[in-house]
């Protein structure tokens, strides 16, 4: 069974940084693109990140550009996002989930779900 | 950006009755080459993440009830939710994967009457 466990939310003061990890098992994890995506409370949702299998491709929407960067350890099944210069909008919880790629530039539909882990950030 | 914009925002159907989402693009996400829609409908209940109910306007995931239904090409979708049950309390997302960057709506908030 696929499974995606996300960890290393929390609570975090503006300007401050966290990497959150997600690890999968159940499947060829490096045979998958992999993504981030957030949901900020009230609010819809919003794709993070996403990096190819072999990790030598990675996208980022803008809000995160400079400030984010996604990675992976196909050795150990992990995936992680590393943040800095955190800020009150980026407060969300934060989903790790396989990507569908259907074209260049990272472009796909996200087919599986972890259950995701929570980043306030405030002061 | 494509910008994806849903509508209602929200609504409330009672239970066995049929629920109507729409999602409409700002562009074309029809990709001529293949004649595929490029575009997904994701379900997020209560406490739960997101899960893909339909891929390619109309092609629905693997496990899920054949009373969702997605229709549309171009630049007008809709989700149809059938014998409408109380599990289907949820938030749905439609989401462009046409043109870079990948883009969702703001989600529809369905409940029950």
């Amino acid at each position: 069974e696929m499974q995606l466990v996300e960890s290393g939310g929390g609570s975090v003061q503006p300007g401050g940084s966290l990497r959150l990890s997600c690890a999968a098992s159940g499947f060829m994890f490096g045979s998958y693109w992999m993504s981030w995506a957030r949901r900020a409370p009230g609010k819809g949702l919003e794709w993070v990140a996403i990096i190819k299998e072999d990790g030598s491709e990675e996208y980022y929407v803008d809000s995160v550009k400079g400030r984010f960067t996604i990675s992976r350890d196909n050795a150990k099944n992990s995936l992680y996002l590393q943040m800095s210069s955190l800020r009150g909008e980026d407060s969300a919880v934060y989903y790790c989930a396989t990507l569908s790629l259907t074209g260049i530039g990272g472009r796909g539909f996200f087919d599986y779900w972890g259950q995701g882990t929570l980043l306030t950030v405030s002061s | 950006d494509i910008v994806m914009t849903q509508s209602p925002d929200s609504l409330a159907v009672s239970l066995g009755e049929t629920a109507t989402i729409n999602c409409k693009s700002s562009q074309s996400v029809l990709y001529s080459s293949d004649k595929r829609n490029y575009f997904a409908w994701y379900q997020q209940q209560p406490g739960q993440p997101p899960r893909l109910l339909i891929k390619w306007a109309s092609t629905r995931e693997s496990g899920v009830p054949d009373r969702f239904s997605g229709s549309g090409s171009g630049t007008d979708f809709t989700l149809t939710i059938s014998s409408l049950q109380a599990e289907d309390v949820a938030v749905y997302y439609c989401q462009q994967y046409y043109a870079a960057p990948i883009t969702f709506g703001q989600g529809t908030r369905l409940e029950i009457k």
